[in-house]
């Protein structure tokens, strides 16, 4: 299996919602990663897993929580967000840090309105 | 910043013509990355060339890399209309686990 996969596909939340962003890999990667990306620009990295513990945090908000329950889960929690968080939330993996090569998931389109 | 360079930003071509793009960097290259990623969806990895290598081809893909110039271009021959998505060079740069993206190139493929 080389695929990443991401749930749900789209999402519609208000400010005061509470949601979560799932991502799962079976390629036994150590590494995963969270991104966001804006129309017409690249992605922005937020936050890298690395052995299940966090190793990089790009000074994402806090309304923004991930969590690595497995090393083949990802998750990112999501907390009365703003309008300005609407994006494209990516998932990728890695074999580890080292490994330069990451796969992406298809994404998750979030709305917050 | 070590962000990357890329141009064109947009690039329109009838299909069986070739496609070129061009990445730089201000900082030293180490393992430079082409990804390719259709309109709303994830990236698809393309091609790695290390800071070791000159050119690498796949399939219809062809990578070049000048370290002096820090700078990689990308080669698509023959395009064809599914080539059409945006294109993005990815260097690791110097912090395990942080990939320094370009700012993408659009290429449109018209039948």
């Amino acid at each position: 299996d080389t695929e990443v996969t991401q749930t749900p596909k789209h999402l519609v939340m208000g400010m005061t919602n509470k949601k979560s962003l799932k991502c799962e890999q079976h390629m036994g990667h150590r590494a995963m990663y969270w991104y966001k990306q804006k129309a017409k620009k690249p992605p922005e990295l937020m936050f890298v897993y690395s052995y299940e513990k966090l190793s990089i945090n790009e000074s994402v908000p806090s309304r923004f929580s991930p969590e690595c329950p497995n090393s083949s889960l990802l998750n990112l929690h999501l907390h009365a967000l703003q309008p300005e968080d609407s994006a494209l939330y990516l998932c990728a993996s890695s074999q580890g840090l080292v490994q330069p090569e990451q796969y992406f998931g298809p994404g998750t389109r979030l709305t917050v309105t | 910043s070590q962000q990357g360079e890329e141009d064109p930003q947009a690039l329109s071509i009838q299909e069986g013509e070739n496609a070129t793009m061009n990445c730089s960097y201000k900082t030293s290259i180490n393992n430079l990355q082409w990804y390719r990623q259709n309109s709303g969806r994830g990236l698809v990895h393309l091609i790695l060339i290390r800071s070791n290598e000159r050119e690498k081809h796949s399939g219809r893909l062809r990578v070049t890399l000048d370290t002096s110039k820090k700078s990689s271009s990308l080669l698509i021959t023959a395009s064809r209309a599914a080539d059409t998505a945006s294109y993005f060079c990815a260097d690791r740069g110097s912090t395990l686990g942080r990939l320094y993206f370009g700012r993408g190139t659009q290429l449109t493929v018209w039948p």
